[in-house]
């Protein structure tokens, strides 16, 4: 069962448009999100957090938004540019209690064509 | 940001062969650390919780047998494959939490022939 789910595995778009990557979640005890970058062969790099408490979170060329009634993130890049062609992954998790592990989307690769 | 440093970047073993992946948080301690797999076109998996000075806690799944942790120390952990077989051949990636952030090592490229 997944309880973090990226339902578009690939994304195309052109150099100074905006990209919009979605993400969709079905534990209600989630209350922290994150975007990661994963180039091949390296590690994911953070990119953007929200809380729940939030439902907008800006940085840059970066804003994610969070629609907790529907359970739906969405991370927007503006202008896009071909150093974003990379995997994007949506990970959340519960900060109560003890240390929560993440729990990621299958990642949505993102083509920035010039 | 915090600095978590994996080694080695990739590595190549013949199968029935132990192979040790270190991740240490170089500017921090780290009390619990997270080691993921990542299969092709698969999310990145969590393996197990390594928790310093304790045993680690093992996702469903996972055998605590073949993929041994040891967090001997607040910047180290250790991810040893044993007896590696063809189907470990994956990529797997270390973790450590700074707050709600998590900072990810570099990754291993693990291929076993």
């Amino acid at each position: 069962d997944q309880q973090v789910k990226q339902n578009s595995p690939s994304l195309s778009v052109q150099e100074g448009r905006i990209s919009i990557l979605n993400c969709d979640y079905t534990n209600s005890m989630f209350d922290y999100f994150l975007w990661y970058k994963k180039y091949p062969a390296e590690g994911p790099t953070f990119l953007i957090s929200i809380s729940s408490i939030k439902d907008k979170n800006e940085d840059g060329r970066f804003t994610v938004f969070l629609n907790k009634s529907a359970k739906h993130l969405s991370l927007h890049i503006v202008p896009s540019q071909p150093g974003d062609s990379a995997v994007y992954f949506c990970a959340a998790k519960s900060t109560g209690g003890s240390q929560g592990n993440l729990i990621f989307g299958k990642g949505t690769k993102l083509s920035v064509k010039p | 940001g915090a600095v978590v440093s994996q080694h080695p970047s990739r590595v190549i073993c013949k199968s029935g062969t132990s192979v040790k992946i270190e991740c240490r948080s170089l500017d921090f301690q780290a009390t619990t650390m997270f080691w993921y797999r990542q299969f092709p076109k698969k999310s990145l998996m969590l393996m197990a919780t390594s928790n310093e000075g304790s045993k680690a806690t093992y996702e469903q799944g996972v055998e605590k047998d073949k993929f041994l942790i040891n967090h001997a120390s607040l910047t180290l952990s250790t991810l040893t494959v044993t007896s590696a077989h063809p189907e470990d051949s994956s990529f797997y990636i270390c973790s450590a939490e700074v707050n709600t952030e998590a900072f990810f090592g570099q990754g291993t490229r693990l291929t076993v022939v």
